[in-house]
């Protein structure tokens, strides 16, 4: 199973570009990765997925560089309403196998 | 869609009771989870289903028990509460194939063993 290891907490301003960094060194070949957003009291929210290089949708950017051994989930012009924890997750796409971690808290200060 | 719904939201219990977590879910998912929420851990699962009449073991499923009688509803029960129970429960659910990396979360049940 692939561990995943993400910053714990990080710090930001509205408007600003955030990333956030997922290592994953023993991904395996038919791995994807996935990007959860959990606000307090909630349960979590599918973000984005990819497999390599890069995935946009309306919410963020994925970027996945050629070796696959880290990922890069990127949040535009972020406002007070992204402050939550984003956890990133290493599987085949069997859900049973996926191992969440603590995630990285994001704090977005107006 | 009401998504995935669960019930109650908060509840407590003494020790040795026991009671059941409801999910339902109207996406006609194939795939239903429980999971449960401490703090300082990640999200750790205890149970799922990748269909009706079929449940299988998660990495914590000591203490807890399942059945998947329809599509929709996936109930978890707690047999006899312990303090070690006191935790947030989520139920989520997902297609069985092809997306079934996307799982959609219920609002959680937030459960206190005293």
């Amino acid at each position: 199973l692939a561990k995943t290891t993400q910053p714990i907490s990080m710090d930001s301003y509205e408007g600003q570009e955030v990333n956030i960094t997922c290592s994953h060194n023993n991904i395996a070949t038919n791995d994807y990765i996935t990007w959860y957003q959990q606000f307090p009291s909630q349960g979590p929210r599918f973000i984005i997925q990819g497999y390599k290089t890069k995935v946009t949708n309306e919410v963020a950017s994925l970027f996945i560089p050629a070796d696959r051994k880290s990922s890069t989930l990127s949040l535009p012009r972020v406002s007070l309403s992204d402050t939550a924890v984003y956890y990133c997750l290493v599987g085949a796409g069997n859900n049973r196998k996926l191992i969440w971690g603590l995630g990285t808290s994001l704090a977005v200060n107006p | 869609n009401a998504g995935v719904t669960q019930t109650p939201k908060f509840q407590v219990l003494k020790t040795g009771q026991s009671m059941t977590l409801q999910c339902a879910q109207d996406m006609n998912h194939e795939y239903m989870s429980w999971y449960r929420q401490d703090p300082g851990m990640g999200l750790r699962l205890i149970h799922y289903s990748v269909g009706a009449g079929i449940t299988d073991q998660g990495e914590v499923p000591n203490g807890y028990n399942v059945s998947r009688s329809t599509t929709e509803d996936f109930p978890l029960r707690l047999l006899s509460a312990a303090p070690s129970q006191t935790s947030v429960y989520f139920c989520a659910s997902s297609y069985s194939r092809g997306r079934d990396y996307e799982q959609y979360f219920g609002p959680g049940t937030r459960l206190t063993v005293t």
